[in-house]
């Protein structure tokens, strides 16, 4: 089992509809979630961090947690074209006697006009 | 200002030169990492400079040899590289090695011919 694991996509989206982007991951000891939004040729950018169980909002994106079912979810309200990316998914996982971010295979968004 | 800056942006060299990738952060983060980055795939960790020490390697082979000359600076020496080495590299830092939140440089992308 991947350490964090993702729908590649591609996941195509509508303007204007609510792109839904999930993650699980195997640690159960993790307790640091990031989404990051990478757009082609560019670096990843991070966007959402989330800690507690629930969800957290910002702007027109919603980060969701579930520790229990090990689960990570990224909403994106209101979707437009420049929401087109790819979004990975990033886990604190220890290795190495220390903590490192491991990332999933990402899940690439297209938002149709 | 989350900003961290890479030089040089692109890189082309031969198998049998000498070169090095910089990365500068005047956040006074005092984590900072090298990421590889192929394509279509997530970021890949290599090194994690924490407090300008190394605390993790993640195996890396000895043809890249990281340095941390001050807490704002990070460097990446390179020599006999193989092609199979060309790459996005991502530097990143975050506040501490037990603050996940990272923030990337723009990368530099490298060919090796």
């Amino acid at each position: 089992q991947k350490e964090v694991e993702q729908n590649s996509g591609p996941l195509s989206v509508p303007e204007g509809a609510i792109a839904s982007l999930n993650c699980t991951y195997s640690d159960r000891g993790s307790q640091s979630f990031f989404w990051y939004r990478q757009y082609s040729g560019k670096s990843p950018e991070l966007i959402m961090s989330i800690y507690s169980n629930g969800d957290k909002e910002d702007g027109r994106f919603t980060a969701q947690l579930n520790k229990a079912s090990q689960y990570v979810s990224l909403l994106i309200r209101d979707s437009q074209p420049s929401d087109s990316a790819t979004y990975l998914c990033a886990v604190n996982i220890w290795g190495q006697g220390a903590q490192k971010l491991v990332f999933g295979q990402g899940t690439r968004l297209t938002i149709n006009p | 200002d989350t900003e961290v800056t890479q030089t040089p942006k692109h890189l082309v060299m031969g198998m049998t030169n000498k070169k090095s990738l910089k990365c500068e952060q005047h956040m006074g983060h005092r984590a900072m990492y090298w990421y590889k980055q192929k394509a279509k795939k997530p970021p890949e960790l290599m090194f994690v400079y924490s407090y300008e020490k190394l605390s993790i390697n993640e195996s890396v082979p000895s043809r890249f040899s990281p340095e941390c000359p001050n807490s704002s600076l990070l460097n990446l020496h390179l020599h006999a590289l193989q092609p199979e080495d060309s790459a996005l590299y991502l530097c990143a830092s975050s506040p501490s090695d037990t603050s996940y939140e990272q923030y990337f440089g723009p990368g530099t992308r490298l060919t090796v011919t």
